[in-house]
């Protein structure tokens, strides 16, 4: 299937652990962002990168950072997790400068700190 | 700064139809976007319209865009329990990877 993966769906982890998210598109994307869902829904760009190189960076803290080890990869690594990163982190890509632009989501993570 | 902005909820009854509304204060949008949510899921591209149209029809689905109020709206017709989701508008400018969004509108359907 052509498609946008994140592993895991699932996380819960304790305060203060270091957890990763991993993202992996096959459609041939040049292009990967890094949202966050609040539970109230609003969703947040967080990163992106372009052809394994970073072009966007919001403000997040820099306990969250972002690996790209391939255009078809990127990878969310966050250290010391609070309470307040519980969230649904989504992953997406998208080829720029083709068409709409249209940005292809993953199914999210739903991660979970105690 | 740039901003798009949504209702978070609107109710119909099944079989009407549903209007959600956006506004938008850029005026440099090339495209702007509707993406639905279904519950657990990531978003899906529903629609989008590019800056140069006024409407858009797809099947159930009609886009419009005002330009000069910078207002884009999206109805659906004959309402159905499957389009329960939350609709994001979203705006992309001309030179820019970034899309801009709201913050969604939960589409609740009465029996």
């Amino acid at each position: 299937d052509t498609a946008v993966s994140q592993t895991p769906k699932y996380l819960v982890t304790q305060m203060g652990n270091d957890k990763s998210i991993k993202c992996e598109q096959n459609l041939g994307h040049d292009t990967m962002y890094w949202y966050k869902q609040d539970s109230k829904k609003f969703l947040k760009i967080m990163f992106s990168y372009n052809n394994k190189e970073l072009i966007i960076n919001e403000t997040v803290p820099n306990r969250f950072s972002p690996k790209s080890p391939d255009k078809a990869h990127l990878n969310l690594h966050i250290n010391s997790l609070e309470l307040g990163d519980s969230a649904v982190y989504f992953c997406a890509s998208s080829l720029p400068g083709q068409g709409n632009n249209e940005q292809f989501f993953g199914p999210g993570t739903r991660l979970t700190v105690l | 700064g740039e901003d798009v902005e949504q209702s978070l909820f609107l109710s119909v009854r099944e079989g009407d139809s549903s209007v959600i509304n956006c506004t938008y204060t850029d005026s440099s949008s090339t495209y702007l976007y509707w993406y639905k949510q279904e519950p657990g899921a990531g978003l899906q591209l529903l629609t989008y319209i590019f800056s140069n149209m006024d409407m858009k029809q797809d099947q159930r689905l009609t886009v419009l865009l005002n330009k000069k109020d910078k207002h884009l709206s999206l109805r659906i017709a004959d309402t159905q329990t499957g389009d329960s989701a939350i609709y994001f508008c979203a705006e992309k400018w001309d030179s820019n990877y970034q899309l801009i969004w709201g913050a969604g509108t939960k589409l609740i359907i009465k029996p």
